[in-house]
Protein backbone atom coordinates (compact mmCIF):
# COMPACT_ATOMS: atom_id res chain seq x y z
CA UNK A 1 0.00 0.00 0.00
CA UNK A 2 0.77 4.05 0.08
CA UNK A 3 1.69 5.34 2.96
CA UNK A 4 2.97 8.66 3.90
CA UNK A 5 4.10 9.50 7.93
CA UNK A 6 4.85 12.36 9.81
CA UNK A 7 4.82 13.20 13.14
CA UNK A 8 1.70 14.06 14.79
CA UNK A 9 2.23 17.06 16.35
CA UNK A 10 6.14 19.51 17.48
CA UNK A 11 6.50 22.01 19.35
CA UNK A 12 8.92 24.85 19.12
CA UNK A 13 10.13 28.41 20.20
CA UNK A 14 9.63 31.93 18.85
CA UNK A 15 12.59 32.58 16.56
CA UNK A 16 14.17 29.56 16.68
CA UNK A 17 14.58 26.31 13.99
CA UNK A 18 12.45 23.20 13.45
CA UNK A 19 12.50 20.57 11.01
CA UNK A 20 9.59 18.31 10.18
CA UNK A 21 10.23 15.37 8.70
CA UNK A 22 7.92 13.42 6.13
CA UNK A 23 9.12 9.68 4.97
CA UNK A 24 6.67 8.10 2.00
CA UNK A 25 6.25 4.79 0.35
CA UNK A 26 4.21 4.85 -2.94
CA UNK A 27 3.74 3.29 -6.12
CA UNK A 28 6.43 5.75 -8.18
CA UNK A 29 7.33 9.03 -7.31
CA UNK A 30 6.76 12.10 -9.70
CA UNK A 31 7.54 15.10 -6.84
CA UNK A 32 6.17 15.61 -3.36
CA UNK A 33 4.85 18.42 -1.98
CA UNK A 34 4.61 20.75 1.59
CA UNK A 35 1.40 22.49 2.28
CA UNK A 36 0.83 24.77 5.13
CA UNK A 37 -2.85 24.85 6.75
CA UNK A 38 -4.37 26.95 9.53
CA UNK A 39 -6.79 25.66 11.70
CA UNK A 40 -10.08 26.28 10.09
CA UNK A 41 -8.40 27.10 6.48
CA UNK A 42 -7.37 25.96 3.22
CA UNK A 43 -4.54 23.96 2.72
CA UNK A 44 -2.00 26.41 0.95
CA UNK A 45 1.43 25.32 -1.62
CA UNK A 46 4.18 25.61 0.05
CA UNK A 47 7.26 23.87 -1.98
CA UNK A 48 8.16 21.24 -4.34
CA UNK A 49 10.91 18.94 -4.72
CA UNK A 50 11.08 16.58 -7.61
CA UNK A 51 15.09 16.41 -7.72
CA UNK A 52 17.39 15.30 -5.21
CA UNK A 53 18.71 18.31 -2.90
CA UNK A 54 17.31 21.22 -1.26
CA UNK A 55 15.03 24.08 -2.72
CA UNK A 56 15.23 27.56 -0.67
CA UNK A 57 12.58 30.22 -0.16
CA UNK A 58 12.92 32.59 2.69
CA UNK A 59 12.73 31.36 6.28
CA UNK A 60 11.36 27.71 4.53
CA UNK A 61 13.44 25.07 2.88
CA UNK A 62 12.41 21.68 2.05
CA UNK A 63 14.60 19.07 1.40
CA UNK A 64 14.45 15.26 -0.71
CA UNK A 65 15.84 12.45 -0.86
CA UNK A 66 14.04 10.03 -3.45
CA UNK A 67 16.75 6.98 -2.84
CA UNK A 68 15.42 7.11 1.14
CA UNK A 69 11.98 8.10 0.46
CA UNK A 70 12.53 10.70 2.71
CA UNK A 71 11.58 15.02 2.88
CA UNK A 72 11.92 17.72 5.76
CA UNK A 73 10.43 21.17 5.88
CA UNK A 74 12.76 23.63 7.85
CA UNK A 75 11.38 26.34 8.85
CA UNK A 76 13.35 29.33 9.83
CA UNK A 77 13.78 32.29 12.36
CA UNK A 78 9.77 30.61 13.48
CA UNK A 79 6.97 33.29 13.98
CA UNK A 80 4.14 33.02 16.00
CA UNK A 81 2.11 33.05 12.47
CA UNK A 82 4.06 29.90 11.83
CA UNK A 83 1.08 27.73 14.00
CA UNK A 84 -0.06 25.52 11.65
CA UNK A 85 -0.61 22.09 10.08
CA UNK A 86 2.41 21.13 7.55
CA UNK A 87 0.86 18.32 4.80
CA UNK A 88 3.66 16.45 3.31
CA UNK A 89 2.21 15.40 -0.09
CA UNK A 90 3.65 12.72 -3.00
CA UNK A 91 2.38 12.62 -6.32
CA UNK A 92 2.22 8.48 -7.65
CA UNK A 93 2.69 7.19 -10.66
CA UNK A 94 -1.01 8.00 -11.81
CA UNK A 95 -0.26 11.70 -10.60
CA UNK A 96 -2.40 11.56 -7.75
CA UNK A 97 -1.70 12.78 -4.43
CA UNK A 98 -1.07 10.77 -1.94
CA UNK A 99 -1.63 12.94 1.53
CA UNK A 100 0.15 12.67 4.48
CA UNK A 101 -2.18 13.01 7.58
CA UNK A 102 -0.04 16.49 8.28
CA UNK A 103 2.18 17.90 11.17
CA UNK A 104 0.60 20.85 14.02
CA UNK A 105 3.13 22.76 14.65
CA UNK A 106 3.11 24.78 17.99
CA UNK A 107 5.14 27.75 18.41
CA UNK A 108 5.49 29.15 22.00
CA UNK A 109 6.94 32.65 22.91
CA UNK B 1 -9.18 37.04 -8.94
CA UNK B 2 -11.51 34.67 -7.23
CA UNK B 3 -9.74 31.89 -7.58
CA UNK B 4 -12.07 29.25 -6.13
CA UNK B 5 -15.04 29.27 -4.07
CA UNK B 6 -17.17 26.67 -2.32
CA UNK B 7 -20.63 26.98 -1.37
CA UNK B 8 -22.04 26.87 1.42
CA UNK B 9 -19.74 27.48 3.82
CA UNK B 10 -21.20 24.87 6.61
CA UNK B 11 -23.88 22.88 6.87
CA UNK B 12 -26.24 20.99 8.67
CA UNK B 13 -28.38 17.64 7.08
CA UNK B 14 -30.13 15.02 7.84
CA UNK B 15 -29.47 11.76 6.80
CA UNK B 16 -31.10 10.28 4.42
CA UNK B 17 -31.25 13.82 2.82
CA UNK B 18 -29.26 14.73 -0.35
CA UNK B 19 -27.10 17.82 -0.77
CA UNK B 20 -24.96 19.30 -3.74
CA UNK B 21 -22.07 21.15 -2.73
CA UNK B 22 -20.78 23.76 -5.28
CA UNK B 23 -17.42 24.33 -6.29
CA UNK B 24 -16.37 27.09 -9.02
CA UNK B 25 -13.16 28.38 -10.16
CA UNK B 26 -11.84 31.57 -12.18
CA UNK B 27 -8.54 30.47 -13.10
CA UNK B 28 -9.49 28.35 -16.25
CA UNK B 29 -7.44 25.22 -14.90
CA UNK B 30 -8.18 21.96 -16.42
CA UNK B 31 -7.96 19.77 -13.53
CA UNK B 32 -10.30 19.88 -10.46
CA UNK B 33 -10.95 17.52 -7.34
CA UNK B 34 -12.67 16.98 -4.24
CA UNK B 35 -11.58 15.92 -0.75
CA UNK B 36 -12.74 15.43 2.61
CA UNK B 37 -10.56 15.83 5.65
CA UNK B 38 -11.11 14.09 8.88
CA UNK B 39 -9.65 14.42 11.63
CA UNK B 40 -6.13 12.46 12.57
CA UNK B 41 -6.10 11.41 8.95
CA UNK B 42 -5.04 13.22 5.72
CA UNK B 43 -6.63 14.59 2.70
CA UNK B 44 -8.55 11.83 0.80
CA UNK B 45 -9.71 12.09 -3.00
CA UNK B 46 -13.04 11.69 -3.24
CA UNK B 47 -13.66 12.41 -7.41
CA UNK B 48 -11.59 14.22 -9.72
CA UNK B 49 -11.55 15.53 -13.22
CA UNK B 50 -8.39 15.60 -15.58
CA UNK B 51 -10.57 18.36 -18.14
CA UNK B 52 -14.18 19.18 -18.46
CA UNK B 53 -16.53 16.58 -19.82
CA UNK B 54 -14.48 14.10 -17.65
CA UNK B 55 -14.46 12.53 -14.25
CA UNK B 56 -12.80 9.81 -12.29
CA UNK B 57 -13.24 7.69 -8.79
CA UNK B 58 -10.82 8.46 -6.20
CA UNK B 59 -9.64 7.02 -2.99
CA UNK B 60 -13.34 7.47 -1.30
CA UNK B 61 -16.11 7.62 -3.72
CA UNK B 62 -18.72 5.79 -2.61
CA UNK B 63 -21.69 7.74 -1.80
CA UNK B 64 -20.78 10.77 -4.02
CA UNK B 65 -21.36 12.01 -7.53
CA UNK B 66 -19.46 14.55 -9.93
CA UNK B 67 -20.40 16.29 -12.74
CA UNK B 68 -18.01 18.67 -15.15
CA UNK B 69 -20.04 20.06 -17.71
CA UNK B 70 -17.92 22.96 -18.04
CA UNK B 71 -14.13 23.99 -17.12
CA UNK B 72 -15.20 26.20 -14.45
CA UNK B 73 -17.69 24.10 -12.32
CA UNK B 74 -17.12 20.99 -10.43
CA UNK B 75 -20.39 20.16 -8.10
CA UNK B 76 -19.75 17.53 -5.88
CA UNK B 77 -23.46 15.49 -5.00
CA UNK B 78 -23.92 13.31 -1.69
CA UNK B 79 -28.02 11.37 -2.96
CA UNK B 80 -28.64 10.00 0.34
CA UNK B 81 -26.33 11.34 2.97
CA UNK B 82 -25.26 9.14 6.20
CA UNK B 83 -23.34 10.37 9.53
CA UNK B 84 -20.23 9.09 8.25
CA UNK B 85 -20.09 11.82 5.69
CA UNK B 86 -19.91 14.23 8.07
CA UNK B 87 -16.43 16.01 6.84
CA UNK B 88 -14.66 19.42 5.77
CA UNK B 89 -14.65 19.05 1.77
CA UNK B 90 -12.05 21.14 0.23
CA UNK B 91 -12.51 21.44 -3.79
CA UNK B 92 -9.20 22.23 -5.50
CA UNK B 93 -7.83 23.03 -8.69
CA UNK B 94 -4.67 22.75 -10.83
CA UNK B 95 -3.61 24.19 -14.58
CA UNK B 96 -3.29 20.31 -15.46
CA UNK B 97 -2.79 17.05 -13.46
CA UNK B 98 0.53 17.26 -12.88
CA UNK B 99 0.51 20.98 -11.31
CA UNK B 100 0.35 22.31 -8.14
CA UNK B 101 -3.23 22.27 -6.10
CA UNK B 102 -4.90 25.23 -5.18
CA UNK B 103 -7.67 24.92 -2.46
CA UNK B 104 -10.74 26.74 -2.02
CA UNK B 105 -12.07 27.32 1.86
CA UNK B 106 -13.60 24.43 2.59
CA UNK B 107 -17.45 23.44 3.07
CA UNK B 108 -18.05 22.01 7.04
CA UNK B 109 -20.95 19.56 6.18
CA UNK B 110 -22.66 17.69 9.67
CA UNK B 111 -24.75 15.17 8.78
CA UNK B 112 -27.01 14.19 11.69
Amino acid sequence: GQNIDQPTEMTATEGAIVQINCTYQTSGFNGLFWYQQHAGEAPTFLSYNVLDGLEEKGRFSSFLSRSKGYSYLLLKELQMKDSASYLCAVTDSNYQLIWGAGTKLIIKP
Amino acid sequence: TAGITQAPTSQILAAGRSMTLRCTQDMRHNAMYWYRQDLGLGLRLIHYSNTAGTTGKGEVPDGYSVSRANTDDFPLTLASAVPSQTSVYFCASSEDARDTQYFGPGTRLTVL
